[in-house]
């Protein structure tokens, strides 16, 4: 399967300062990839899709102004969270999607924990 | 509409067999995914169903009745190390994938 990569895995910041976070595809050229978001105990959020060489989709009561998305290239997507508070903190987790035998499989990065103080 | 559905907490016993529910309603479908996630760590594929009937994979299996919109992934054999969130979520007709917010499995010596 595709091996995913994410920086920082663990980010504080204060708050009103933007956080930048890193996706890496390592051995897959992927066109598109997935930003998700996880509270504590709760289900993952798709937030917007990472679409290289175009603007990225959004998912809806997602602010795409909030949320930055730059897939420049087939191996890296970033997601940068600008002017962050406190409400912003969580689990940030991409994915890329890869055809696997006989479905399109999900592969996940570490994640990403920001707390915004 | 879409809604996908799983017990939140589920106990089981080391060495036991434990089985988790999931039901779904879509309009679309293209196949039903389980993933393993310890606390503080992405998800980890350990399933998929896209025709009816048992799949088995080790200490673990999944079932699927496309039918019914339910899935169960049981697992067998229950060692520590598999208390974790289990998360069904079932691919829609664009392929996007829906997840359900996860079984917390707490498994006791």
């Amino acid at each position: 399967g595709a091996v995913v990569s994410q920086h920082p895995s663990r980010v504080i910041c204060k708050s009103g300062t933007s956080v930048k976070i890193e996706c890496r595809s390592l051995d897959f050229q992927a066109t598109t990839m997935f930003w998700y978001r996880q509270f504590p105990k709760q289900s993952l959020m798709l937030m917007a899709t990472s679409n290289e060489g175009s603007k990225a989709t959004y998912e809806q009561g997602v602010e795409k102004d909030k949320f930055l998305i730059n897939h420049a290239s087939l191996t890296l997507s970033t997601l940068t969270v600008t002017s962050a508070h406190p409400e912003d903190s969580s689990f940030y987790i991409c994915s890329l999607g890869a055809l696997t035998g006989d479905h399109n499989e999900q592969f996940f990065g570490p994640g990403t924990r920001l707390t915004v103080l | 509409g879409q809604n996908i559905d799983q017990p939140t907490e589920m106990t089981a016993t080391e060495g036991a067999i434990v089985q988790i529910n999931c039901t779904y309603q879509t309009s679309g479908f293209n196949g039903l995914f389980w993933y393993q996630q310890h606390a503080g760590e992405a998800p980890t594929f350990l399933s998929y169903n896209v025709l009816d009937g048992l799949e088995e994979k080790g200490r673990f299996s999944s079932f699927l009745s496309r039918s019914k919109g339910y899935s169960y992934l049981l697992l067998k054999e229950l060692q520590m190390k598999d208390s974790a969130s289990y998360l069904c979520a079932f691919s829609d007709s664009n392929y996007q994938l829906i997840w359900g917010a996860g079984t917390k499995l707490i498994i006791k010596p």
